[in-house]
């Protein structure tokens, strides 16, 4: 039963433009979301999270959307450089399940020189 | 540099042999992690400590052990009970088990393979 869903499991965008990754959840007690980025044969690399008292947060090139009554974040990397290609997962949490980070099954971004 | 070392980077086994894997981190985190990357999937939550000489079972701990003697180290067996062993298996630590809403650190990963 996947909780978190990135429904997309790659992307190609042109360096400069905008990347805009997606990802659903099934869970509305999940009230804390997170995006991590992993390059092959690492671990995943904390990027940008968003509680769900926000709809955006923004961190330099990259945003992040909230739509509670959806159950859909996005990320958005404006703008996208070649060095960003990279696996991007979402990940879900909630209070009372505090100890468990659920995980979507990522989309591989490649931004083209 | 403070951070989360696992090792080692990649492991080969004989089917039926336990194998434990090494995570030690330098953070000063109370909670530590072990999750499970198969190809296509997300990460799957394995086991989890929370403080010294407590841990609890995550959603896959089946075939799995674990122990946490030093704040700093949480040591993975993966022992032959394990049907599907073969997996990259990922360490991550947080700064407080019961803080929802902060981030997991991770480790570089182990690959292991068994045959």
């Amino acid at each position: 039963d996947q909780q978190v869903k990135q429904n997309s499991p790659s992307l190609s965008v042109q360096e400069g433009r905008i990347s805009i990754l997606n990802c659903d959840y099934t869970n509305s007690m999940f009230d804390y979301f997170l995006w991590y980025k992993k390059y092959p044969a690492e671990g995943p690399t904390f990027l940008i999270s968003i509680s769900s008292i926000k709809d955006k947060n923004e961190d330099g090139r990259f945003t992040v959307f909230l739509n509670k009554s959806a159950k859909h974040l996005s990320l958005h990397i404006v703008p996208s450089q070649p060095g960003d290609s990279a696996v991007y997962f979402c990940a879900a949490s909630s209070q009372t399940g505090a100890n468990n980070l659920f995980f979507g099954t990522g989309t591989r971004l490649t931004v083209i020189p | 540099d403070g951070g989360i070392t696992q090792s080692p980077k990649y492991l080969f086994r004989k089917e039926g042999q336990n194998v434990t894997l090494s995570c030690e981190q330098n953070l000063n985190h109370d909670a530590m992690y072990w999750y499970r990357q198969d190809p296509g999937q997300g990460l799957r939550l394995i086991y989890y400590s929370q403080i010294v000489n407590d841990f609890q079972k995550g959603d896959i701990a089946e075939g799995y052990s674990v122990s946490r003697e030093k704040k700093e180290s949480f040591p993975l067996t993966v022992t032959s009970a394990q049907k599907n062993p073969t997996a990259f298996y990922l360490c991550a630590s947080k700064i407080e088990g019961g803080s929802y809403n902060s981030p997991l650190h991770f480790g570089n990963g182990t690959r292991l393979t068994v045959t």
